[in-house]
């Protein structure tokens, strides 16, 4: 079964620090890999996805995410947080063959302080 | 472009009463559809999904149904609502074209609050 793990709640970072927000996924297959993100009583927004080819890839406001295979990792990173950045992240995954299905983890909270 | 429409934003419905929460895609052919529950402002539940006009996959058996009488419009209901279908609805969707590699695209949701 497909099954995707945020191992943090909650991520507090000060302003112009890098973040990094983690993911672990479990697939059968190759996957299809997703990060997005969520501003209060707004629906979720597409930031990146990692499909094939480089192991980083780069995203919406400066997001990156880097692919680890032997790890099963898919960890959101940005060089410096910008308070603007504080929002609700999800980390999601799709399997290639006849996947209609995206599975999303349970989020993880950013929060930058000034 | 593509615009995705979900309505109503919220709502406030008795125990026992109907549900219609209605959701249409603008400016694209054939996309999946889906219907996600949001609780506690946290993860998301796939409820529903659709390929196509008329079929629906259901994830979890519980008090909701769901509908697709149109290419691009999806609806989700209920003939009477519990205190646990309180929550977050977001309805997506995602081109379907080559290795369908597409991420999804949200509507603003509807809060849904059952008293």
């Amino acid at each position: 079964a497909q099954s995707v793990a945020q191992p943090e709640d909650q991520v507090n970072v000060a302003e112009g620090n890098p973040l990094t927000v983690k993911c672990t996924y479990s697939v059968s297959g190759n996957p299809y890999l997703f990060w997005y993100v969520q501003y209060p009583n707004r629906g979720l927004q597409f930031l990146l996805k990692y499909i094939t080819g480089d192991n980083l890839v780069k995203g919406s406001y400066g997001f990156e995410a880097e692919f680890n295979k032997s790890q099963t990792s898919f960890h959101l990173k940005k060089p410096s947080a910008l308070v603007s950045d504080s929002a609700l992240y999800f980390c999601a995954v799709r399997v290639r063959t006849g996947g209609f299905k995206t599975i999303f983890g349970a989020g993880t909270r950013l929060f930058v302080k000034a | 472009s593509q615009t995705i429409h979900q309505w109503p934003a919220t709502l406030v419905q008795p125990v026992g009463s109907p549900l219609s929460l209605e959701c249409t895609v603008e400016g694209t052919s054939n996309p999946n559809l889906y219907w996600y529950r949001q609780a506690a402002g946290r993860g998301l539940q796939l409820l529903f999904y659709s390929v196509g006009i008329g079929q629906i996959s259901s994830e979890v058996p519980q008090n909701l149904s769901a509908s697709r009488p149109q290419d691009r419009q999806f609806i989700l209901s209920s003939k009477k609502l519990l205190l646990s279908d309180s929550g977050f609805y977001l309805c997506a969707w995602r081109a379907v074209q080559g290795e369908n590699t597409g991420e999804l695209f949200f509507g603003e949701g509807s809060r849904l609050t059952v008293l």
